[in-house]
């Protein structure tokens, strides 16, 4: 998945958790996107990096951080989890962009996130 | 076909036939378009993309139609293999906008 590593892969947790998820990339892509994927929706954007410790929101941020001190890791975290943060997380990259996407994009395996 | 952001079709073919997934998209302001396959477990894969200046792409064994009256995608994928099934879905994206949207995708079967 061009050099894209998401952890955990699968994670359970409980109402009002935190949970960090981790995307590692080795492309040195600048751009690094967090989507979520839930059936009858498609993907949509959390949260997007244009560069270290550059972030902005995407389209269902609510209830969502990020950080980016490297530009090979962006975290995405659930400060206090929620049974509709239930969803498979996928990071992505993209060499180039404006805005959330205007090109191609690579993504990880993704992270089944189980919320109880 | 696929309408962006509806329930998920589904598309039988046997090995050997010629494919046709459909995506009808909502804005005509969109200039760029992307098909992306996904398999079982993984994440989405870039297959090809055209852009709005274009009505024709073509790729190995991939061809995208983009019919801008109508606002309608298609990728066709000629001999159909066991590993072509997958699930495969669309993005529009308006680059000014830089919005993109993703529509849930048409799961293909390809029978023996």
């Amino acid at each position: 998945d061009a050099g894209i590593t998401q952890s955990p892969r699968h994670k359970v947790t409980e109402t009002g958790t935190p949970v960090t998820l981790r995307c590692h990339q080795t492309e040195n892509h600048r751009y690094m996107y967090w989507y979520r994927q839930d059936p009858g929706h498609g993907l949509r954007l959390i949260h997007y990096s244009y560069g270290v410790k550059d972030t902005d929101k995407g389209e269902v941020s609510d209830g969502y951080s990020v950080s980016r001190s490297k530009t090979e890791d962006f975290l995405l975290t659930l400060e206090s989890a929620t049974s509709s943060q239930t969803s498979v997380y996928f990071c992505a990259i993209s060499e180039r962009g404006r805005g959330p996407t205007n090109e191609k994009l690579f993504f990880g395996s993704g992270t089944q996130l189980s919320v109880l | 076909g696929e309408s962006v952001g509806l329930h998920l079709p589904t598309l039988s073919v046997q090995e050997g036939d010629n494919s046709i997934i459909n995506c009808a998209y909502s804005n005509s302001a969109s200039d760029y378009f992307i098909w992306y396959k996904q398999e079982s477990g993984k994440g989405p894969q870039f297959i090809i993309d055209i852009r709005s200046n274009m009505d024709k792409r073509q790729g190995q064994r991939v061809t995208v139609l983009l019919n801008k009256t109508v606002k309608h995608l298609s990728l066709q994928i000629a001999a159909t293999q066991p590993g072509d099934s997958a699930v495969y879905f669309c993005a529009e994206i308006n680059t000014n906008a830089g919005k993109s949207t993703f529509g849930d995708g048409t799961t293909l079967t390809v029978k023996p």
